[in-house]
């Protein structure tokens, strides 16, 4: 049974650019959450995807946005980029309605902005 | 709002030491609590979880309480390894209006190295 994947592992990127992450959740799986977490932080919500729609979302600006396509894996697009993007992204992904709802991490994806 | 509140680390430890981790939260309602570990250069791996009150969490000798009264979720574990070098992070779901599942709020992560 495939737990989460997401994919790149490292990525550096420069100030003003674009960068695409992609997570593929686990079996069974139809939901979608993206994390950030800053180097000796705890991870801060980002959003939610269900239905291929945003569901919930952080405080986090509009240069982040998403996707999640039919067969329930995700993207998350960052614009713009800054120093303070410098941080491991974290896709968790859960089964809506089931009764705890439990969350289970990726590895995550490195980004460096330099 | 719903925070989360972890002793600070980094807790350094013998082999076979007994492990207290603390954790207390502030929420509205009955939030589910867990416990996430992350190894070096790993992504969170749930460790445990309670979803009501007085419940018991436990996995790989790890055990935690869900306190409604304390409003606490103290991580334990009676003789600690080296394999048990990594960050631990105590987080809550609440509930949203509506009653869905919110997102998971994580304290900032408490630091446990073991020595052989």
């Amino acid at each position: 049974d495939a737990g989460v994947t997401q994919s790149p592992t490292h990525l550096i990127k420069t100030r003003g650019q674009q960068v695409t992450l992609r997570c593929s959740p686990k079996s069974g799986h139809d939901t979608v959450s993206w994390y950030q977490q800053a180097l000796g932080q705890g991870p801060q919500f980002i959003f939610q995807y269900y239905e291929e729609e945003e569901r919930q979302r952080g405080n986090f600006p509009d240069r982040f946005s998403g996707h999640q396509f039919p067969n329930y894996s995700s993207e998350l697009n960052v614009n713009a980029l800054l120093l303070g993007d410098s941080a491991l992204y974290l896709c968790a992904s859960s089964l809506k309605g089931s009764r705890t709802d439990t969350q289970y991490f990726g590895p995550g994806t490195r980004l460096t902005v330099l | 709002g719903n925070s989360v509140t972890q002793m600070e680390g980094p807790v350094t430890l013998s082999e076979e030491a007994f492990l207290t981790i603390n954790c207390t939260y502030t929420a509205t309602g009955y939030p589910s609590l867990f416990w996430y570990v992350q190894y070096p250069g790993e992504g969170l791996q749930l460790l445990l979880k309670a979803t009501k009150a007085d419940d018991k969490g436990s996995n790989k000798g790890f055990e935690a309480t869900y306190r409604k009264e304390t409003t606490s979720f103290h991580l334990e574990k009676g003789s600690v390894q080296v394999s048990d070098s990594a960050v631990y992070f105590c987080a809550l779901r609440g509930l949203r209006y509506g009653g869905s599942q919110g997102n998971l709020i994580f304290g900032k992560g408490t630091k446990l190295s073991v020595k052989p």
